[in-house]
Formats: structure tokens, sequence, C-alpha cells
């Protein structure tokens, strides 16, 4: 069965403060993982897809990183409007190719 | 205007009535989903459809039933609400291919807050 498992389930930086959000993957032949961001009462919204070991992507102050067991969200000098929950999910090759989700990361920058 | 629109964005209801969740899309995708939110539980698939003809259940479709009337629709109905479906409802849609590249990067809808008393 395929799992993920994000952490920590929160964060609370300082505004410019860096840091890393973990996502642990289990998957039967992995097609692709998903990072959302999504704000409190609002609908997830599409950040990057990663399809293999190695990949990276960029967009502003994030950057997403994959390996064979896990993936990484960047956050470089964070600012207020990055707050918000960041959903990691798996998509394998097997399962009709339904997405997994994981519980999510509660980020908070503090100006 | 959005992509992926539901109706209603609230609802409250009682214990045993029917109640249908209405998603419409202008993405032109073929594939559309419906998903669950509760706090600490993440999102869960409750039905998907890849095309009009095709319907199938996901990890949580117990008490639920879909229709998928037309590329651009796909509703969900609760036959007889009962309080643990209190949860906040996505619907979702995708396409698999992009300019010939595989995706199936999945577009979410602003989602409905249902209350069950």
């Amino acid at each position: 069965e395929d799992q993920v498992t994000q952490s920590p389930e929160a964060l609370r930086l300082q505004e410019g403060e860096s840091s890393s959000l973990n996502c642990s993957y289990t998957v039967s032949g992995l097609r692709g993982l998903f990072w959302y961001r999504q704000d409190p009462g609002k609908g997830p919204e599409f950040l990057f897809t990663l399809y293999s070991a190695g990949e990276e992507k960029e967009k502003e102050r994030l950057k997403a990183t994959l390996t064979k067991k896990e993936s990484f969200l960047h956050i470089t000098a964070p600012k207020p409007e990055d707050s918000a929950t960041y959903l990691c999910a798996v998509q394998g090759f097997q399962g009709a190719q339904k997405l997994v989700f994981g519980q999510g990361t509660r980020l908070t920058i503090n100006p | 205007d959005a992509d992926v629109t539901q109706t209603p964005r609230n609802r409250i209801t009682k214990t045993g009535k029917r109640i249908m969740l209405e998603c419409s899309q202008t993405k032109g995708h073929d594939r559309m989903y419906w998903y669950r939110q509760d706090p600490g539980l993440g999102l869960r698939l409750i039905y998907y459809s890849f095309d009009v003809k095709d319907i199938n259940k996901g990890e949580i479709s117990d008490g639920y039933s879909v229709s998928r009337q037309a590329q651009a629709k796909f509703s969900l109905s609760l036959e007889s609400a009962i309080p643990n479906q209190t949860a906040l409802y996505f619907c979702a849609t995708s396409d698999p291919y992009l300019a010939g590249e595989y995706t199936d990067t999945q577009y979410f809808g602003p989602g409905t807050r249902l209350t069950v008393l």
C-alpha cells in the first residue's frame, strides 16, 4: 500500500529564516510526486511534480528535491505570505494512478 | 473565472437528509475526482471518473454515490447524511498528458464545507 508521511506537522519560522519540509514515501513504482500549497478554506494549489530521483524544481523561494525514499521542499528566506499548509502526494504505477496524500505541514512565517 | 467550480460552498444539513454537491470544470479535462478532507487525516479519495462512462470507487466510497453528467460535470451525493460525513469536500480534474508529455497533475476546486447535524 502506498504511504506518505510528512514532517514536521507544524513549523513556525521568522521571516527570512530558511528551512525544509520533509515528505517520506513508500510506493510500488513511483510515477510522480506532487507538492501542493493549501491556504485556509481553499483548495490545494499545484506547485511541483517530480518524476525521478535527483530531480529538482524551483519556483520563487521554493525548491523541491526528490530521492528514492523522500522529497524535500526547501524554503529560502520565507515571507509571511508563504504561510500555508504544504501537501505532498505520490502517484504509483499501480492502483489506477490515484494520488495518495500526506497529512501536510502547516507552515507559519512570522514577520 | 475559476477553472473548477463547486456548489454550494457551504452547507449545513440534518442527519438523514439527501445532499448533492456539484462540480463543474472548464479545463476540458476527462478525469475528475472527489475527495474529502478531515483534520489530521489529509485528503482521501471518494470516487473518480476517467471519462463520462467510467466511474470508480476510491478508498472511502461507502455512504456516497456519484454521477458524471457530462465531461465537465461530476456530482457527489450523500443519500442519507450522517454526522461523521461532516468535512471539507474537494473536486479535482486532471489530464494525463499535456503537450504530449505525461503529467496527470490534479487541479482542485475551492471546496464545499459540509456540516451534518
